[in-house]
């Protein structure tokens, strides 16, 4: 299994564009978090998804952020316009849906945004 | 509302010593707990996690952890750390019936030579 696949792996952009970052989460699992890393905030959740339907958004920080699941092998999260306190690592993370316990989550490698 | 707090954000130990990385958390519902590791420029890597039965849990790398509800704690330890072993690590706590983690702010964990 290949794991959780985010591309780009790094991105350096201007203020004012937009950037799109992408996942594809392991194969079977049908549930897909986005997390955002910061110095100053740490490991921030900042929407899931199960079976492609958006549940939790509640850590959206604002209206320049939006992601979707078109399909169950990929997401994306967009960020119009960006801004420089978007710079972090952006990790996507998936887990084998909403069953009885709690599923491990697997995360990807990251997206280093890095907005000047 | 669940939280975890890790005391000490950055750890230093020699090579060859015990590993101590603390974690307190905080949940109104019997908690579900982890604690992953992070390597340098990579995503987080589960070591391991609690749900039911024994409090005593061990994962990999040699590290376990102890699930203590009276304290509310699940402090990491390794009895011989490698230099390997360098890395952050963070505890979690997950969200019941929504299958959420929160994050502690992770520990910086330095081996000494």
């Amino acid at each position: 299994d290949a794991g959780v696949i985010q591309s780009p792996r790094h991105e350096v952009t201007e203020m004012g564009q937009e950037v799109t970052l992408r996942c594809k989460p392991i194969s079977g699992h049908n549930s897909l978090f986005w997390y955002r890393q910061t110095m100053m905030r740490g490991l921030e959740l900042l929407i899931y998804f199960n079976n492609n339907v958006p549940i939790d958004d509640s850590g959206m920080p604002e209206d320049r952020f939006s992601a979707k699941m078109p399909n169950a092998s990929f997401s994306t999260l967009k960020i119009q316009p960006s801004e420089p306190r978007d710079s972090a690592v952006y990790f996507c993370a998936s887990s084998l849906g909403m069953g009885q316990g709690f599923n491990e989550q697997f995360f990807g490698p990251g997206t280093r945004l890095t907005v000047l | 509302a669940q939280s975890v707090t890790q005391l000490g954000s950055h750890v230093s130990v020699s090579e060859g010593a015990l590993v101590l990385l603390r974690c307190n958390y905080s949940s109104s519902v019997p908690p579900y707990l982890f604690w992953y590791v992070q390597y340098p420029n990579q995503g987080l890597q589960l070591l391991l996690k609690y749900t039911t039965g024994a409090t005593l849990v061990k994962g990999i790398n040699g590290f376990e952890a102890e699930f203590k509800k009276s304290e509310t704690s699940f402090h990491l330890t390794k009895p011989s750390a490698h230099m390997s072993d360098a890395a952050e690590y963070f505890c979690a706590v997950g969200v019941q019936g929504a299958q959420k983690l929160v994050f502690g702010q992770g520990t910086r964990l330095t081996i000494n030579p």
